[in-house]
């Protein structure tokens, strides 16, 4: 039942972009994303409700597409900070609260 | 700093032991979970209080018991644990209050490294 991220893992020189897809078996009513560096707290970068909207946050945003039950993240330009590990999770309309998440996609930038 | 601290930052126990996990948050959220990250797996959600009540237990074994005294503080009181039960609980917190769906943003700890030996 949990979602399912890919890739696992890129490796990206700073400037280049990167897409990070998560899908989902079952319907979508909202998607999180946040992001982890080593020994650091998971951080907020957005979610996106049911209705297909993109959204933007610095030079990272994110689109959520109903039919296909997936979201994707795209990082444009990518920075040494964007270095860590993405996660979605993804929740149904029912069932407050109840966030079930990827099992992530590690991301690295190189100078 | 998210307005979340978990104390302690690690910790190493045996299996007879018992200990707890501390949570606090400065946010003036209503709600508070707990999280279970290990190596290779995905977030697992334990727990869920909402003003104080538990609203969510994600069927997990009775040697994890939590408690919420008031809707700034969580504990998770540990006893007897398994060698996999090794991992790292995350804590979080959102606005909480009785909406409905999953669209609050969650304001995470850093966590508690956890080894049972």
């Amino acid at each position: 039942q949990q979602p399912v991220q890919s890739p696992q893992a890129v490796i990206l020189r700073e400037g280049e972009d990167a897409v990070i897809n998560c899908s989902s078996s079952k319907a979508l009513y909202s998607v999180h994303w946040y992001r982890q560096k080593h020994g650091e707290a998971p951080v907020f970068l957005m979610i996106l409700l049911k209705g297909g909207e993109q959204k933007g946050h610095e030079k990272i945003s994110a689109s959520f597409n109903e039919k296909k039950q997936q979201s994707s993240l795209y990082l444009t330009a990518s920075q040494l900070s964007y270095s860590g590990t993405y996660f979605c999770g993804t929740g149904g309309n029912t069932g407050f609260q109840k966030l079930v998440f990827g099992t992530g996609t590690r991301l690295l930038v190189s100078p | 700093e998210t307005g979340v601290t978990q104390t302690p930052r690690h910790l190493v126990m045996g299996m007879t032991n018992k200990k707890s996990l501390k949570c606090e948050q400065h946010l003036g959220h209503n709600a508070m979970y707990w999280y279970k990250q290990s190596a290779k797996k995905p977030l697992e959600l334990m727990f869920v209080y909402n003003f104080k009540e538990q609203t969510e237990n994600n069927s997990v074994p009775s040697r994890f018991s939590p408690e919420c005294p008031n809707s700034s503080h969580l504990f998770l009181h540990l006893h007897t644990l398994q060698p996999e039960d090794s991992a790292l609980y995350l804590c979080a917190s959102s606005q909480g209050g009785g909406r409905q769906g999953t669209n609050e943003k969650l304001f995470f700890g850093s966590g508690t490294q956890l080894s049972v030996l």
